[in-house]
């Protein structure tokens, strides 16, 4: 199946800081998708992204499909950002993959 | 709309004893997941179902079986609790077009002790 792998696996930011989250995945894909799960574990599907770009407010995503990675943007962070963010992965006919995830804390 | 709900929240077992978990979705999805969170490994998937009555196996599915009667229920067994299933458990589901398009519960933290 495809491996998915996200960089940095811990990032600290101060408050109003951007940040940029990295997801490789190692054979081409028709979904992508970006998760954050808060402090209190909820997961909330931020993106499905198989290719191009997609802005919600402070994020952004682009995937680059041909070159098999994908970026999660923050702009100004917040504290509220803080958590895990997942990326998630499949082609095919297979189910999604996720990767381990980048751990953000954003300090005041 | 409560979209996908799972219960218990939390749940504590003695090695041996079984126990089901039960998530519900509201949505209409055809597609229902389960997954276990352990840390540092991401999300695994256990097992899903792409319509009542259906079920198959994921990734990990030794220890652990499904059901899928009701289309908006998909329950999860364990029959003879490990501490390997020791985890967090998150239900999620989504619709048959965009099948890929995740929407998770709010998981079960599952102790065995």
């Amino acid at each position: 199946g495809i491996q998915v792998e996200q960089s940095p696996p811990d990032l600290i930011l101060q408050e109003g800081a951007n940040s940029t989250l990295r997801c490789n995945f190692s054979d081409s894909v028709n979904n992508l998708q970006w998760f954050h799960q808060n402090p209190w574990g909820q997961l909330i599907n931020l993106f499905y992204i198989p290719s191009g770009t997609k802005q919600n407010g402070r994020l952004s995503a682009t995937t680059v499909a041909t070159e098999r990675y994908s970026l999660l943007y923050i702009s100004s962070s917040q504290t509220t950002d803080s958590g895990v963010y997942f990326c998630a992965a499949s082609g095919g006919y297979q189910k999604v993959t996720f990767g381990t995830g980048t751990k953000l804390q954003v300090i005041p | 709309n409560a979209g996908v709900t799972q219960t218990p929240k939390f749940r504590v077992l003695k090695t041996g004893q079984s126990m089901t978990l039960l998530c519900a979705q509201d949505m209409n999805h055809e597609y229902m997941y389960w997954y276990r969170q352990d840390p540092g490994m991401g999300l695994r998937l256990i097992h899903y179902s792409v319509g009542e009555g259906t079920t198959a196996k994921g990734e990990v599915p030794d220890g652990y079986n499904v059901s899928r009667l009701k289309k908006q229920n998909f329950l999860l067994g364990l029959e003879s609790a490990a501490p390997s299933q020791t985890s967090v458990y998150f239900c999620a589901s989504s619709y048959e077009r965009d099948r890929e398009k995740l929407f998770f519960g709010s998981g079960t933290q599952l102790s065995v002790l």
